[in-house]
């Protein structure tokens, strides 16, 4: 069964508007959850790195005011991206920092 | 983000042949992954590798640890219609946090 559940698996929303995905590790505890981003015919870029009860990391280039993280349990983060614009439209992927054996389902989000 | 170099980007092959790709870096890694990832899914890990000169099989899959450590190649053998998709190499490492993830190689099987 998925060890990384990933939720929604696609959304479409309107310009300006704000999505938030879900990340949930289902059998163990994960202090650290990776974020992806994927866009068409690209590779998986690092986004940022959220830890449980502090702030998460952002890679350079990506706006923290923009794609908020939240990881304020050990088995749930979530990203929200906010003021979504259609640039943002990508593949979402994420994957629990204390294995690189596994990821979430990803979700695509288009932004219209 | 840094990125893997890695190659080919695509192959258009027959069923039966043999497939080789390799990712190469100019950063040194602790650990190189192999992943396949299908459309709309999330890549699922093929091999790991965490000793720089590991060689490691799994069925028709082969990968190997560079001896430098800034290198891996997958060979799959005799591969078959099931094969086709995304390949990407993966490193930990390299003074980056997560994974840094080569382009990919699109692989194309032809009846």
């Amino acid at each position: 069964g998925a060890v990384v559940s990933q939720h929604p698996s696609w959304v479409i929303c309107k310009s300006g508007t704000s999505v938030k995905i879900e990340c949930r590790s289902l059998d163990f505890q994960a202090t650290t959850m990776f974020w992806y981003r994927q866009f068409p015919k690209q590779s998986l870029m690092l986004m940022a790195t959220s830890n449980e009860g502090s702030k998460a990391t952002y890679e350079q280039g990506v706006e923290k005011d923009k794609f908020l993280i939240n990881h304020a349990s050990l088995t749930l983060s979530t990203l929200t991206v906010t003021s979504a614009h259609p640039e943002d439209s990508s593949f979402y992927i994420c994957s629990p920092g204390a294995t690189e054996a596994f990821f979430g389902q990803g979700t695509r989000l288009t932004v219209v | 983000g840094q990125q893997l170099n890695q190659s080919p980007q695509s192959m258009f092959i027959q069923e039966g042949e043999d497939v080789s790709m390799n990712c190469t870096s100019s950063s040194i890694f602790n650990t190189w992954l192999w992943y396949k990832q299908e459309p709309g899914e999330g890549p699922v890990l093929l091999i790991a590798l965490y000793k720089a000169g590991e060689l490691t099989s799994n069925g028709r899959l082969t990968a190997q640890f560079g001896i430098t450590r800034k290198d891996s190649f997958l060979n799959i053998s005799a591969s078959i219609p099931r094969d086709v998709g995304i390949y990407f190499c993966a490193g930990v490492g390299g003074g980056a946090d997560g994974l840094t993830f080569g382009k990919g190689t699109h692989l194309i099987i032809q009846p």
